[in-house]
């Protein structure tokens, strides 16, 4: 059963914290993704990454970094968190072969208070 | 830049019925892939049904099929028998090369 986890479902930070969101899948899959989920915008991509060291910003990339260290852990950083980054943040992977089958996390709900 | 559009932010339908949820993209590629994702409460995607640009015949799955009109640049989901189990989001897709793009999702209610 194939999987991606992502390391907390809940999360409250305080403003200003620099916040860590991990994602960690078993597929052995090259391409990892960031989405950020808002109600009326839907998935808006944040980075990803095509391989260990490697990222590409997305659509949404301010205020956030990533790290990639190995294949199969890919990390959100916000850096210094803002109430304006209060939402539901979705990770995915797919193989460079057969980039039809991505497959998400469970997300995790993050609210900067 | 590739855009997908969902037109309707809510629907709606009774148990056993018909429904067909509707998108439409922009891309100026010729091959790409489209796909029909479900969100359920419990938040976790799900793939329900895809299709390649390239094939003129339409998916299905089950209970799910797609029109794909690539010309008019449409790709609706048609949800046949409809179950309670069908409550809620889905997102429309696209993808040609890498990243997914996705619509702003439509949310369906089903009731008895």
């Amino acid at each position: 059963d194939v999987k991606v986890t992502q390391s907390s479902r809940y999360l409250v930070k305080r403003t200003g914290e620099k916040v860590f969101l991990e994602c960690v899948q078993d597929m052995d899959h090259e391409n990892m993704f960031w989405y950020r989920q808002d109600p009326g915008l839907g998935l808006r991509l944040i980075y990803f990454s095509y391989d260990v060291k490697m990222k590409e910003k997305g659509d949404i990339p301010e205020g956030y970094s990533v790290s990639r260290e190995k294949k199969e852990r890919f990390s959100l950083i916000l850096e210094s968190a803002s109430t304006n980054q209060t939402s539901m943040y979705l990770c995915a992977s797919s193989s460079y072969r057969e980039i039809s089958e991505a497959f998400f996390g469970q997300g995790t709900r993050l609210t900067v208070v | 830049a590739q855009t997908v559009t969902q037109s309707q932010p809510e629907m709606s339908v009774q148990e056993a019925e018909t429904v067909t949820l509707s998108c439409t993209y922009d891309t100026s590629e010729s091959d790409y892939y489209l796909f029909w994702y479900k969100q359920p409460p419990s938040r976790q995607m799900i793939l329900v049904i895809r299709q390649e640009a390239y094939k003129q015949q339409n998916a299905t799955e089950n209970r799910f099929s797609v029109n794909f009109q690539k010309a008019a640049k449409s790709f609706s989901l048609k949800i046949s028998d409809s179950q309670l189990g069908d409550a809620a989001m889905y997102f429309c897709a696209y993808s040609r090369t890498d990243k997914l793009i996705f619509g702003t999702g439509t949310r369906l209610q089903v009731f008895p």
